[in-house]
């Protein structure tokens, strides 16, 4: 089973607040991505990163920032929300040395910009 | 472009019926497939998977799906269905080589007694 986990779960912030969503998992993976989803909506790819100092956009364009300075984190930023952000914030991560490369999940970002 | 479709948006079913999820890919020479739920408010669970070796995957909880590789589709289904299996499920392609996971839209399963 995996063990992926996100904070905070639910956020509700101002437009114009800088915001981080944490992203851990202890499974070792060097792969981890961020998908953004809205309600009743496909999943979209907003970054990925191969490992360590690794990171790259996603298909679907995205005015956040992603860094991954340790293996097991993948924190994501925002230096100034708006209302357009609100959308749910899911974090994955998969090993590369299985195959078919399965992504686990964690529970997800409800974030709500007001 | 790799896609994956989902054509039915919501499938309303009763309580002990069953039910078929379809699910069609982009053809390629290689694919891995992927069925994912999500309950209200949380995460994607991983419910089962197609890497190689028989069609047909089955999961924990009696959800089954047939590889079928002429007609490039991943149908999921189940004999009986339960009110808790009331989710939003989703079909994902990883494409051999492009090491990322392309999802289909989703199908809210609506099951009522």
């Amino acid at each position: 089973e995996a063990d992926i986990y996100q904070t905070p779960r639910y956020l509700v912030i101002g437009t114009g607040k800088k915001i981080t969503l944490e992203c851990s998992q202890t499974m070792g993976h060097d792969k981890m991505y961020w998908y953004q989803q809205d309600p009743g909506m496909e999943l979209h790819l907003i970054h990925y990163s191969y490992g360590v100092n690794s990171t790259e956009k996603g298909d679907l364009s995205s005015e956040s920032t992603v860094s991954r300075i340790r293996t097991e984190h993948f924190p994501l930023t925002l230096e100034s929300a708006r209302p357009s952000h609100t959308s749910q914030y899911l974090c994955a991560s998969s090993d590369p040395r299985g195959a078919g490369e399965t992504q686990y999940f964690g529970p997800g970002t409800r974030l709500l910009v007001l | 472009a790799q896609s994956v479709t989902q054509l039915d948006s919501q499938v309303p079913v009763f309580e002990e019926a069953p039910v078929e999820l379809r699910c069609n890919y982009s053809s390629s020479v290689s694919v891995y497939l992927f069925w994912y739920v999500q309950y209200p408010n949380q995460g994607l669970q991983l419910l089962l998977k197609y890497l190689s070796g028989s069609t047909l995957v089955e999961s924990i909880n009696g959800f089954e799906a047939e590889f079928n590789k002429s007609q490039t589709s991943f149908h999921l289904r189940k004999p009986s269905v339960h009110i808790s299996d009331t989710a939003e499920y989703f079909c994902a392609v990883s494409y051999t080589g492009f090491q990322k996971l392309v999802f289909g839209t989703g199908t809210r399963l609506l099951v009522s007694p």
